[in-house]
Parts: C-alpha cells; structure tokens; sequence
C-alpha cells in the first residue's frame, strides 16, 4: 500500500449504530487530519493531529470521537448519527502540522439511514 | 474569519477554448493551494503557492498568485476532454507561519466538451 488508504470506501449504517472509519498513511508523515465533504457545503476541516496529539477541534459534534494511536494510524468512530451527516469523510496527512503540502486519501462515503 | 469563494461554481467549455477560474479570499494569507478531485475520487494536488507573484504552470493550467489582491487564478488553455473535473482552491488560515488548516472554496466543476 502506497500514500494514504482508508477503510471502508463505503458505509451505510442505522442512526443509532456505532461505526469507525480508518486512516493509514504511508509515507511517513506526523499529521493527519479529518475532513467532511457534503454534497452542498465546502470541503470541511474537523480534526488535526500532530504528533499523535490533537491540535484542532473544528467545533465538530462529540458524536463523532476522532482517536491517533500513532502517526501512521487515525480513526473516526461514530455514534447515534444524524442524517445529514451522510458526506465524504477524507483523511490527509503531511510531514507536520503546517507543512506545505497535505495528502490526501480516497475517502469514505458514508450513508446514514 | 477566513472565506474563500470560488467562481463559477459551474463550468461548461468547448475543448479548444481557453478560460479562467476566480478564487477570492478575505484575509491575509501566503499559501494557497489548487486541488483537482475526479467523481467518487479523492482530491489530487495540483498547485501549491506561496508568494504574491507565484505562477506555476502544468500543461494547460496555469496558477497565479496575487496577495494584495487576495485572489488566485487558475487558467486553463486550450482544454480537453481530460481535464473535466472539480477544481478547488485552498487557502491556508495561517499567515507568516502556517497552521495547516485549509479553508477550502465550494469548487469549479468543469466539463469540456468536444
């Protein structure tokens, strides 16, 4: 696996079931972040973690509970949902907070029914 | 509070033809980032600039920078088929020091057709 992968590609889950998203980088890098993407809303940042420690809380709802347990590993746990939650989550990562460029990784397509 | 805002939100072209994406942001920054995303794909990295002045060209896209003006373009000359897809512009919230946290615009989604 090269770049940024994440797991699953797709989710359909019930509002009150409880899921998690994965983030794996690959190349080395010490931040990583989480965005949301709604079909009618900007790109939306949501967490940064550098170094394993979180930077940035973007006033996101405590249904959604990020976790870092290193730098190559970041999920998205989620609980009792709403519908509008349904987006595309996108993990990124860069050398450090702030570094220049942030890659990103394929997405997970979420559906809450 | 940072706002970027991109125009047109649509963008339909003939290929052949040349035109220009607007991205205007409202305070001061010195990173800007231009990203291309395919449908159900994720978001590629086309640009990255960092100076008032900065253009930086990839075959037929051009960047430019201007910070006085807070405003980037992306040009796009004589386009092709290739090169439909949804463009976004970035902007880094930090100045002087970036702090990483983009503030993306809603994006151009571009067709080209024959």
């Amino acid at each position: 696996e090269t770049g940024v992968t994440q797991t699953p590609r797709h989710l359909v889950m019930g509002m009150t079931n409880k899921k998690s998203l994965k983030c794996e980088q690959h190349l080395g890098h010490n931040a990583m972040y989480w965005y949301k993407q709604s079909a009618k809303k900007p790109l939306e940042l949501m967490f940064v973690y550098n170094f394993k420690e979180q930077t940035e809380n973007n006033s996101v709802p405590s249904r959604f509970s990020p976790e870092c347990p290193n730098s190559s590993h970041l999920f998205l746990h989620l609980h009792t949902l709403q519908p509008e939650d349904s987006a595309l989550y996108l993990c990124a990562s860069s050398q450090t907070q702030g570094a220049r460029e942030q890659y990103f990784g394929p997405g997970t397509r979420l559906t809450v029914t | 509070e940072l706002k970027v805002e991109q125009n047109p939100l649509f963008l339909s072209m003939q290929e052949g033809k040349n035109y220009t994406i607007y991205c205007n942001y409202s305070t001061t920054s010195d990173r800007l980032y231009w990203y291309r995303q395919d449908p159900g794909k994720s978001l590629e990295s086309l640009f990255v600039l960092l100076s008032n002045g900065a253009v930086k060209q990839e075959g037929r896209l051009m960047a430019s920078l201007d910070t006085k003006a807070r405003l980037s373009t992306l040009h796009i000359t004589a386009a092709v088929h290739d090169l439909s897809a949804t463009y976004f512009c970035a902007v880094d919230e930090g100045y002087g020091g970036s702090q990483g946290n983009l503030i993306f615009g809603k994006g151009t989604k571009l067709s080209v057709k024959p």
